[in-house]
């Protein structure tokens, strides 16, 4: 079945410590998408990308990194110098928009990232 | 600026109506989504509008009027399930892939 994967679904870490979270997506979606969920806020964009080599910052970059080396494959890696980094992080692609396309994102399950 | 307003929590009684207003004030317009996410899951898509107007899907309905810069979601015959968040999230360009703006959501509560 096409999808997005997220994995892992839930993750530990320690101050200090990078940590990558894995998207990947077998929909042949060109753009993908980093957001950031904190308890009683809305989606917030981390990075996005339009297309295999490119990305673009989104609202709260800081602190973290990307790359999208293959179309299929958007990891985010969270560094030591995000500073409030536990938070439940959802990938996203998206369709062409097109005549008969809304656009819409579709949404991995989500990966629960807790610093201890 | 980019800002999405919508309430944060609303309590309705199983099988009755609720309508959850959303307004919008961006740089631009190209579409406003719908979307309803349960506690601890990802986002599932609901509606899209991008013209004036309600747009019906069994027991959800959405409507927009961009010269108020508002919509609304409303559900219908409400049911236990429908117990999670709406976020309401607009794409602010003409470009496709623009990312989607989103408030912070509406928690609705559905009780019997």
């Amino acid at each position: 079945d096409g999808g997005i994967t997220q994995s892992p679904k839930y993750l530990f870490r320690k101050e200090g410590q990078n940590v990558t979270l894995s998207c990947e997506q077998n929909l042949n979606h060109d753009a993908m998408y980093w957001y950031r969920q904190d308890p009683g806020q809305g989606l917030r964009l981390i990075y996005y990308s339009q297309i295999v080599n490119d990305f673009q910052k989104g609202d709260i970059a800081e602190g973290y990194s990307v790359s999208r080396e293959k179309k299929e494959s958007f990891p985010l890696t969270v560094t030591s110098a995000q500073k409030n980094p536990t938070a439940f992080y959802l990938c996203a692609s998206r369709p062409p928009t097109g005549a008969l396309t809304t656009g819409e994102l579709f949404f991995g399950e989500g990966s629960r990232l807790t610093v201890l | 600026g980019q800002n999405i307003d919508q309430p944060t929590e609303m309590t309705a009684t199983e099988g009755a109506i609720v309508q959850i207003n959303c307004t919008y004030q961006t740089s631009g317009f190209n579409g406003l989504f719908w979307y309803q996410q349960h506690a601890g899951e990802a986002p599932t898509f609901l509606s899209y509008n991008v013209l004036d107007g309600l747009e019906e899907k069994g027991r959800f309905s959405s409507f927009l009027s961009r010269s108020k810069g508002y919509s609304y979601l409303l559900l219908k015959e409400l049911q236990m399930k429908d117990s999670a968040s709406y976020l309401c999230a607009v794409r602010s360009s003409n470009s496709g892939n623009t990312p989607l703006v989103f408030g912070k959501g509406t928690r609705l509560s559905v009780i019997a």
